[in-house]
């Protein structure tokens, strides 16, 4: 298995809504990231996950709360979003001894 | 933070060969790496550069590095219109381990038929 796959493909939000992004792998990867994308500009990475411990914050708003419950899972939980926290999520993983990130499709997110 | 540069727009014939080019400023830029992205989609690793090599080339992908002008280009040998797409250069600073990649601003490709 060498996918991140990433549920749901799409997600319609409204601003009082809580709702969760899931992203999974089976590589045996202990790194996990979350990137957020914005139409035609290229990935930011939001947070950083090293063996299943939070190792980076890109100073996110603590709308987006993100949770690592195992070395193959990672979420990310949302609430009270606004409009122009719409964009393509991206979940990515990479191996402890190496250093390619490998990329999910992404979660469409749209705030409403 | 790290500057990553690149032109926004490429078009080339089907057939023909295309590069695609990167400058990026962190001299301390460890790996470098080309990642492609289609409509919709989410990033494939295409290849990466280690930083005390020079050349890399794999099929149809051949990838340049010039440390001292801290440029990057990717070359695709006869391109097809499956190449099309967002083509994004990063780097990071780190070997291994949780790292950060610093992503340039994107180039797409078109094959025109």
């Amino acid at each position: 298995d060498t996918e991140v796959t990433q549920t749901p493909k799409h997600l319609v939000m409204g601003m009082t809504n809580k709702k969760s992004l899931k992203c999974e792998q089976h590589m045996g990867h202990r790194a996990m990231y979350w990137y957020k994308q914005k139409a035609k500009k290229p990935p930011e990475l939001m947070f950083v996950y090293s063996y299943e411990k939070l190792s980076i914050n890109e100073s996110v708003p603590s709308r987006f709360s993100p949770e690592c419950p195992n070395s193959s899972l990672l979420n990310l939980h949302l609430h009270a979003l606004q409009p122009e926290d719409s964009a393509l999520y991206l979940c990515a993983s990479s191996h402890p001894l190496g250093h390619e990130q490998y990329f999910g499709p992404g979660t469409r997110l749209t705030v409403t | 933070g790290e500057d990553v540069e690149q032109s926004l727009f490429l078009s080339v014939r089907e057939g023909d060969s295309s590069v695609i080019n990167c400058t990026y400023t962190d001299s301390s830029s460890t790996y470098l790496y080309w990642y492609k992205q289609e409509p919709g989609a989410g990033l494939q690793l295409l290849t990466y550069i280690f930083s005390n090599m020079d050349m890399k080339q794999d099929q149809r992908l051949t990838v340049l590095l010039n440390k001292k002008d801290k440029h990057l280009s990717l070359r695709i040998a006869d391109t097809q219109t499956g190449d099309s797409a967002i083509y994004f250069c990063a780097e990071t600073p780190d070997q291994t381990g949780a790292n950060n990649l610093f992503f340039g601003t994107g180039t797409r490709l078109t094959v025109i038929p």
